[in-house]
């Protein structure tokens, strides 16, 4: 089992309308949760770390769920410019280093 | 915000041929920086991780004297990829975190990254 998990999609959605996306991890002592943005060709930029009460800035919602072992993105009114690959990212447990853990991340289509 | 840059942007070279890749926090030290591959299509694999001073460690399956890392400053670290191939040919992301101490808050700031292509 991949230690980061997340559907590559696409996942084409029309404006306006609301998606999800889940990301699963295998170490169930990880501690740390990020969800971030990568446009084609470009490095990834933070989207917003993930809290365990959960987390909202502005249109984007975050989930942990430490039972499943999964965290969720919620994105509510699409916009076209969201369309981009959304990669999360977990730091499990480990001798200090803190190494980000990405998954493959999952593809975002916005369509007008 | 931190910021990360990355030279060069873009490399074409040769078959045998070594690439030099430079990471630079711009305005705060860097403790520890990370270096990862991006193949297309594919998410981001850590190749190794530097601290200032002290020899990189390196993932399991990357080869420390192909890939030569050089982390002499606070604020620079460098890749060396030494008789670069073609199946060498990725993207090349560094990233730099400010703390020495983990948490959550210890965010990883991410430079432009570097394509490079060998013939």
């Amino acid at each position: 089992r991949k230690e980061v998990e997340q559907d590559p999609g696409p996942f084409n959605v029309p404006e306006g309308a609301t998606v999800a996306f889940n990301c699963t991890y295998s170490n169930s002592a990880s501690q740390s949760f990020f969800w971030y943005r990568q446009d084609c060709r470009k490095e990834p930029k933070l989207l917003m770390s993930v809290y365990s009460s959960g987390n909202e800035d502005g249109r984007f919602t975050a989930q942990l769920n430490r039972a499943s072992q999964y965290i969720s993105l919620l994105i509510r009114d699409s916009k076209l410019s969201d369309s981009a690959t959304y990669l999360c990212v977990v730091i499990p447990p480990t001798s200090g280093t803190y190494k980000y853990i990405f998954g493959t991340g999952t593809r975002l289509k916005v369509l007008a | 915000g931190a910021v990360v840059s990355q030279h060069p942007s873009r490399v074409i070279c040769k078959s045998g041929t070594s690439v030099k890749i430079e990471c630079r926090s711009l305005d705060f030290q860097a403790t520890t920086m990370f270096w990862y591959r991006q193949f297309p299509k594919q998410s981001l694999m850590l190749m190794a991780t530097s601290n200032e001073g002290s020899k990189a460690t390196y993932e399991q399956g990357v080869e420390k004297d192909k890939f030569l890392i050089n982390h002499a400053s606070l604020t620079l670290s460098t890749l060396t990829v030494t008789s670069a191939h073609p199946e060498d040919s990725s993207f090349y992301i560094c990233s730099a975190r400010t703390g020495t101490s983990g948490g959550q808050y210890n965010e990883q700031f991410f430079g432009p990254g570097t394509r490079l292509t060998v013939l």
